[in-house]
């Protein structure tokens, strides 16, 4: 069965330290996309980041980047200089890359990052 | 260009009463999901689209619950005989096709079931 875990439940940094978000998945499938969302305090999901298996060069995108490590199903966020603006609940999922009909995300319970001025 | 709305953003119902939320999808996007998010939670599956077909219906809950998207833009969430554990926050979400890039989210919907 496919799962992800963020095991982090609630981060705090001060504002301009470096914070790393945890995600590690479990899928039984060769083929996959991996996914990460923001959803800031006004409850919209925002997407940020889609990676399918087959890549695991990793992504840097102005502060945000991304750690993808196929040999221990993990997905890592790293925010760099964080911002109080980077305040919010981060969600990463997982999808099966030839689903069928099922093209569902399978979703972790999310890591709520609090930056503090 | 615009992003897929919802209505209404809140909604009040008492116990047993009926409801029905609205998701407008990106224009053109072919693929429409509903999800349910409990406080403190990810959000959980309900109901895929494809077009005006619904694909896959494993996550909804009940047979209370019911989607359509007759004419392959607009989908209808509907929830009949409202029960306190139906209190969430329902989210759409389309993918411009049939393939499985980003999904793009509404803004949601918060049912608080009385």
């Amino acid at each position: 069965a496919q799962k992800v875990t963020q095991a982090q439940t609630e981060i705090s940094v001060v504002e301009k330290e470096d914070v790393t978000l945890d995600c590690v998945y479990e899928t039984r499938d060769t083929t996959y996309y991996l996914f990460w969302y923001k959803q800031p305090p006004s409850g919209e999901l925002v997407f940020l980041i889609r990676r399918n298996s087959f890549d695991e060069q990793n992504e840097i995108s102005g502060r945000y980047s991304w750690n993808f490590q196929k040999s221990t199903s993990s997905f890592n966020f790293t925010i760099t200089a964080s911002q109080v603006v980077d305040s919010a609940v981060y969600f990463c999922a997982l999808s099966e890359a030839y689903a069928g009909n099922n093209r569902k995300l399978i979703w972790g319970l999310g890591t709520s990052l609090a930056v503090n001025p | 260009g615009a992003g897929v709305s919802q209505s209404p953003r809140y909604k009040v119902a008492k116990r047993g009463q009926d409801v029905a939320l609205r998701c407008d999808p990106i224009s053109g996007h072919v693929s429409l999901f509903w999800y349910q998010q409990a406080l403190g939670q990810g959000p959980e599956f309900l109901t895929y689209f494809q077009n005006e077909a619904q694909l896959d219906k494993s996550g909804l809950p009940s047979d209370r619950f019911f989607a359509e998207r007759p004419e392959g833009s607009v989908s209808t969430l509907k929830i009949q005989r409202t029960q306190q554990e139906d209190s969430a926050v329902y989210l759409c979400a389309s993918s411009l096709n049939r393939d499985l890039y980003e999904q793009y989210f509404g803004p949601g919907t918060r049912l608080t079931v009385t």
